[in-house]
């Protein structure tokens, strides 16, 4: 069965700095996303991305984030500066169509900042 | 914006009883509802999911009903086992006027079934 992959599992970085999460969606899937999972709490949608634009973002997805399809493959997330309440469980995923059926999760990467 | 109202935040059952969860949504435009099953650590696997045109819907040991005039939904495990046991959210399905559907998540249940 085709799986959404993310990397690294787990990154560990100094409050301030860059850190890019990476995803490999599906290879026939269009649409996009990023959510978050604070340790013990629900997740929450950041964003949605098809045809290289953002479709949507949440309150949450400011300035600091942004995302990227620099190939045809790969899809990431940046966060300019990370602050330590961005500590969390980032997952990717992606789904053939806009439609709300067939979304496909990746396994996550556990950001911790220091 | 969508609000996701989850009940319990914690069950405790024994082996073999039967689990509910309970779920309420704000948005009447809303209208796919999954269940994700998450175990520690990994990522949220989808269990069972409903569209709105459905009321009730079963695999196995597992089913979901929705009350759209009631804008709740929930779901039921029966006769459950030790590897039922984890963390399961719900989550309603809206796309506000675009193309892409973003989920939003209920606060989960920890469900523990005990041997």
């Amino acid at each position: 069965e085709p799986e959404v992959t993310q990397t690294p599992s787990h990154q560990v970085t100094q409050m301030g700095q860059e850190v890019i999460l990476r995803c490999v969606p599906i290879s026939n899937h269009l649409y996009f996303y990023w959510y978050r999972q604070i340790l013990g709490q629900k997740v929450e949608f950041l964003v949605s991305f098809y045809n290289n634009e953002i479709s949507e973002k949440s309150e949450i997805f400011d300035d600091q984030f942004s995302v990227e399809r620099p190939d045809g493959s790969n899809f990431t997330l940046k966060i300019r500066s990370t602050k330590l309440e961005d500590s969390a469980m980032y997952f990717c995923a992606s789904s053939a169509t806009g439609s709300r059926y067939g979304y496909t999760f990746g396994s996550g990467t556990r950001l911790t900042v220091v | 914006g969508e609000n996701v109202e989850q009940h319990p935040s914690t069950l405790s059952v024994q082996e073999g009883d039967s689990a509910v969860i309970k779920c309420t949504y704000s948005d009447s435009a809303s209208n796919y509802f999954p269940w994700y099953k998450q175990e520690l650590g990994k990522r949220p696997q989808l269990i069972i999911d409903i569209r709105s045109n459905v009321g009730e819907k079963k695999d196995q040991r597992i089913a979901v009903t929705l009350n759209k005039t009631a804008k709740h939904f929930s779901l039921h495990i029966t006769e459950t086992q030790p590897e039922d046991s984890a963390v399961y959210f719900c989550a309603a399905a809206s796309n506000s006027g675009g193309s892409n559907y973003k989920l939003t998540f209920g606060k989960g249940t920890l469900l523990t079934v005990n041997p």
